[in-house]
């Protein structure tokens, strides 16, 4: 089945660790997207790749890193820089950009500082 | 500032009736809207797109309206049954004609259909 898979489900972090989120898509989509939900708020992006070896920070790229070497794999990596990390984690793809074409998303990851 | 709005209050209904969402946006002036559905705990799943050259989009219980004048989108379900029970985002591209990797979502509004 095609699709867009993220892992873990759920993830803890301790203070000052370094976590990465994991998203593969076999969509054989050009674009990939991470944004974080938190309760009462819209999703917000933190990075997206338009093509593979290329990524651009969204709206809320502090303390989170990406890299896009292959096309199907797009992880994220939050880092202990961001001070607030709890919340849903969401991957996206989709053909091109969003705009004019829907995208998919991941199940998420559901991030928990402890 | 530049946002989109959708009813933060939850809506109930009575199973058979009619739900209407509302996404009113400001400072936009975005070629596309998008509504998505997003059940507790699971990433959100696409349901309609409508053009701004579009005033009705309609797919089997699902209707949605674009308002470019008002700024505004209604997304309809007709019939509602309590499977519709989750919430709903909105979404739009705020650069018109950029390629769109910059789409915004409201926070949703959470349906409830009664039986």
């Amino acid at each position: 089945d095609g699709g867009i898979t993220q892992s873990p489900k759920y993830l803890f972090r301790k203070e000052g660790q370094n976590v990465t989120l994991s998203c593969e898509q076999n969509l054989n989509h050009d674009a990939m997207y991470w944004y974080r939900q938190d309760p009462g708020q819209g999703l917000r992006l933190i990075y997206y790749s338009q093509i593979v070896n290329d990524f651009q920070k969204g709206d809320i790229a502090e303390g989170y890193s990406v890299s896009r070497e292959k096309k199907e794999s797009f992880p994220l990596t939050v880092t202990s820089a961001q001070k607030n990390p709890t919340a849903f984690y969401l991957c996206a793809s989709s053909p091109s950009g969003q705009g004019n074409t829907e995208a998919f998303f991941g199940q998420g990851t559901r991030l928990t500082v402890v | 500032s530049q946002k989109i709005e959708q009813n933060s209050e939850a809506l109930n209904i009575q199973e058979g009736k009619t739900a209407t969402l509302t996404c009113n946006y400001t400072n936009y002036s975005p070629a596309y809207l998008q509504w998505y559905r997003q059940d507790p705990g699971r990433g959100p799943v696409f349901l309609l797109l409508i053009r701004e050259n579009e005033k009705e989009k309609r797919k089997e219980r699902l209707k949605v309206t674009f308002d470019t004048t008002l700024k505004q989108s209604l997304f309809h379900i007709t019939a509602s049954q309590p499977a519709d029970s989750a919430t709903y985002l909105c979404a739009l591209d705020p650069l018109k004609y950029t390629g769109g990797f910059k789409t915004i979502f409201g926070a949703g509004t959470r349906l409830f259909v009664k039986a």
